[in-house]
């Protein structure tokens, strides 16, 4: 199955870009590339989704590298309401979608 | 918004006991999967169903574990005899896959059903 990684934490300022980084480099060339979010008591949210090409939608940028061995999240303006763990997920050519650890961002005032 | 609905919200039981999770996909989804949530492990992918066949089921405890899909609006996940190590949260998500291989359409999470087995 796909492995992802990601770091286990990272912290943003209020209002400044957020750059999430994720390593999927074992993902199959025909699979998408996931994000979802999950805030306290909540189930996962997703975000954003892609193949090969960048990404944007009203909550994030995604962007691909080239050789689609990592992508990254990007929040344009943080907001406290942004502050969760957020998971990258590739399928592995299968139907699985497999959750790593997870980055849990957060959002200083 | 539509969205996947799991009962009960919360759940405390005794060892042994029979424990049933219910979801309700969203309507014209034909996929659901059910996850376990700890602390420890994270998010573990425990069975997956599309257009109501059981596809993957590897990550579920055979011996006391099982899931199936009585119907397109319902799906539940059971554990018999429970045990204390089962307490988790237990999220279903559901979503549409047209039949490729790969998934470009979003999951779509419940809000989990907290299990609690003493």
């Amino acid at each position: 199955d796909a492995k992802t990684t990601q770091p286990n934490s990272m912290e943003s300022n209020e209002e400044e870009p957020v750059h999430l980084p994720c390593n999927h480099s074992t993902i199959s060339g025909t699979d998408y590339i996931h994000w979802y979010r999950q805030l306290p008591s909540q189930g996962p949210e997703y975000v954003i989704h892609g193949l090969t090409s960048n990404v944007n939608n009203r909550m994030a940028s995604l962007a691909i590298a080239e050789d689609r061995k990592s992508s990254t999240l990007i929040l344009h303006r943080a907001t406290l309401r942004d502050a969760a763990v957020y998971y990258c997920t590739g399928g592995s050519g299968t139907y699985k979608y497999i959750f790593g650890t997870g980055t849990r961002l957060k959002v200083l005032a | 918004d539509a969205r996947v609905t799991q009962t009960p919200r919360h759940k405390v039981t005794e060892m042994g006991q029979e424990v049933t999770m219910r979801c309700q996909p969203i309507l014209g989804h034909n996929t659901v999967f059910w996850y376990r949530q700890t602390m420890m492990q994270g998010l573990e992918l425990l069975a997956y169903f599309r257009n109501r066949a059981p596809l993957d089921d590897s990550g579920m405890p055979k011996d006391r574990f099982s899931a199936e899909m009585p119907d397109a609006t319902l799906a539940t996940l059971k554990i018999q005899p429970s045990e204390p190590r089962d307490s988790a949260v237990y999220f279903c998500a559901s979503g549409l896959n047209p039949g490729r291989r790969s998934y470009n359409s979003p999951l779509h999470f419940g809000n989990g059903t907290r299990l609690t087995v003493t």
